[in-house]
Formats: C-alpha cells, structure tokens, sequence
C-alpha cells in the first residue's frame, strides 16, 4: 500500500495562468483534505471532501480556487489566473471513514512569477 | 489570538537530550490532537495522534494531553541527529474534520 500521492512535485507558473494539481489518496479512504502552508507556517485548511461530496470550503478557498473529487478518488484543485501571492505549498492528505488521524502528501510546491 | 499556539524557536539541544515541544489552544472543542513531523520541502508525517487526557507513548516519543489547560507536548527521548526538523501539532474538533495548526517549531539536534 502506498501513501498519498500528489503530481506534480513542483510547478512553475507565469502570473495569470491556469494551474492544476492531482492527489491520490490512500486507498479505501474516504476523506481527502487539501490544505496550503507558506513559509514558516503550519498548513491551513483548503476544502475537503468526503467520497464525491465537498464538504466543507474555507473562506480561504476564492473564486480563482476549485476542486474536485469527481469519482471518489483522486482529486484536482485548479487555482485560475494565477497572483505571486498562490505562491505556496499545496498538501493533499486523506482519512479513513471513522479515524481522525490524517496522512499527507509530500506536496506540490507552486512558485508564481 | 490564534486558536493554536506554538513557539516557533528554532530550538537547539545536543545529541541524546530529552526534548519538548509544546503547543496551547484555546477552543474546548478541540477533542483530537496530533503531533507531525516535517522535514524542509516535504509534507508532514503523522508521529502520534490521541483523543485522551494523559499520556501516549511510542518508542522515543510521548505525547501529553491536559485538557484542562488546553494545553498538549510531544517529548522525544535520546534525541538524535535524524530528528532535526519542524515538528507541528494539529488540532481537530471531531473524526474527519479540518486540522488546525500550530506554526511548527523548528528543531535542531547538534552531535
């Protein structure tokens, strides 16, 4: 069994445009969290999905922000027109039905130019 | 004021010392609590996790929960090189919700 898995590692983006980024949860979990951390910071929570369903979205998620877990399983957050200030690590993780405990990705890590 | 408190140090102690990271928080709804490990550029690794008042242990590490003072430590025991890194308590108020974070505190165990 393998760990969350998050594509791609690291992505470089110009200013204004469109990126996405994929996670695969552990398998038969449930639950699937993105979350976003800057420098010297812990992650703060993004969005989080229970199977399909989306259902919690922080204030932090804007507009630009959205993501989808269309099947269950894997999931996408796309961020639309990209500002220097997305610059950040994106971390995916996942839970079991009836755990607490959350198991995270090693991260995709988006420098905006 | 933060809903979780941590000292972001950096903290330094010589090889084989008995450290403690230590974190507060201020929401008594807070009922689940995990301690994570994250070296530089990659993403956190779950150490410990407990729901209970007390004491957990697993191998070099302990963790403390006093919910009375909201307040929640991670020891580690015959600190060794190997686990220099940021260590981040997490918070949640139930199975499955979001995890509030503290902002790491940096650790550096020197030979």
């Amino acid at each position: 069994d393998t760990g969350v898995s998050q594509d791609p590692r690291h992505k470089i983006t110009k200013r204004g445009q469109n990126v996405t980024f994929r996670c695969d949860p552990i398998s038969e979990h449930n639950r699937l969290y993105w979350y976003r951390q800057t420098l010297g910071q812990g992650p703060e929570f993004l969005t989080y999905f229970q199977n399909e369903a989306q259902l919690e979205k922080s204030r932090l998620l804007s507009d630009r922000f959205s993501a989808e877990r269309p099947k269950g399983s894997f999931s996408t957050l796309e961020i639309q027109r990209t500002e220097q200030g997305d610059s950040a690590m994106y971390l995916c993780a996942s839970s079991a039905l009836g755990a607490y405990e959350q198991y995270f990705g090693p991260g995709t890590r988006l420098t905006v130019t | 004021q933060k809903e979780v408190e941590q000292d972001p140090g950096p903290l330094s102690v010589p090889e084989g010392a008995i450290v403690s990271l230590n974190c507060t928080y201020s929401n008594s709804a807070f009922q689940y609590f995990m301690w994570y490990r994250q070296y530089s550029r990659k993403g956190p690794e779950l150490l410990m996790y407990t729901y209970s008042s007390g004491n957990k242990e697993d191998g070099r590490f302990t963790a403390q929960v006093d919910k009375s003072s909201k307040y929640i430590s991670l020891f580690i025991r015959d600190s060794q090189p190997s686990d220099s890194a940021t260590y981040l308590c997490a918070i949640s108020t139930g199975g499955g919700n979001k995890l509030t974070f503290g902002t790491g505190t940096q650790l550096k165990v020197e030979l």
